[in-house]
């Protein structure tokens, strides 16, 4: 059955600085998913990555993906405020439509 | 195009009764899909449509859960004699099915059960 591990569960980081999400998953996947979630609010698709050495890049956010690994990771360049929200990846189970969702990792930028 | 549309976005019910949540996918999305969300935890797998086809159930969704989509457009999700534990917020998403095959979720439904 396909698992989804992200760490850190939980970041507080300074503006300005850089970091980095790591999302692990169990077994072969199809493809990974990337959502921000703001407190009350939906999942707001950020990246899908589609195959092995996948990477995507959105502003301060870039996504790579290691299928051999089952690792994908989301780094923050330059942190600013309007990125604190939690972040999920999700991983697509192999043959199969269903998302497993991480546990998220909830990210506060400071000054 | 508007997204995935859910109603109602807030719903408050006693012990006991019955709710009904609607979905309206992305329109030419032909598959569909719910989810349950509590609060500090990841979304979690209910089911899944593709056109009016059922295909997928988890083993969350119990007897007193249903879901259908008639027409291969909208969908409901009914929750029959509400238990206190149903409280969470129900998302629904759509997808094509092709190319990048994104997932969009809907702004949710919140349940609170009382």
């Amino acid at each position: 059955e396909l698992k989804v591990e992200q760490n850190p569960l939980f970041l507080s980081m300074q503006e300005g600085k850089n970091y980095t999400i790591y999302c692990n998953y169990s077994t072969t996947s199809d493809r990974l998913y990337w959502y921000r979630q703001d407190p009350g609010k939906s999942l707001e698709s950020l990246f899908v990555l589609l195959s092995n050495g996948a990477v995507k890049q959105e502003g301060r956010l870039m996504a790579s993906l290691d299928t051999k690994a089952r690792l994908s990771t989301l780094h923050i360049t330059a942190a600013v405020h309007d990125l604190s929200a939690t972040y999920f990846c999700a991983a697509l189970g192999y043959n199969t439509d269903k998302l497993i969702f991480g546990t998220g990792t909830r990210l506060q930028v400071f000054p | 195009d508007t997204g995935v549309s859910q109603n109602p976005r807030h719903k408050i019910t006693k012990r006991g009764q019955n709710v009904t949540f609607r979905c309206d996918p992305i329109s030419e999305h032909n598959r569909l899909y719910w989810y349950r969300q509590t609060l500090g935890q990841g979304p979690e797998f209910l089911t899944y449509f593709q056109n009016e086809a059922q295909l997928e159930k988890s083993r969350l969704l119990s007897d007193r859960f249903s879901a259908e989509r008639p027409k291969g457009s909208f969908s409901t999700l009914e929750i029959q004699r509400t238990e206190q534990g149903d409280s969470a917020m129900y998302l629904c998403a759509s997808s094509s099915g092709s190319g990048p095959n994104t997932i969009y979720f809907g702004e949710g439904s919140w349940l609170t059960v009382v």
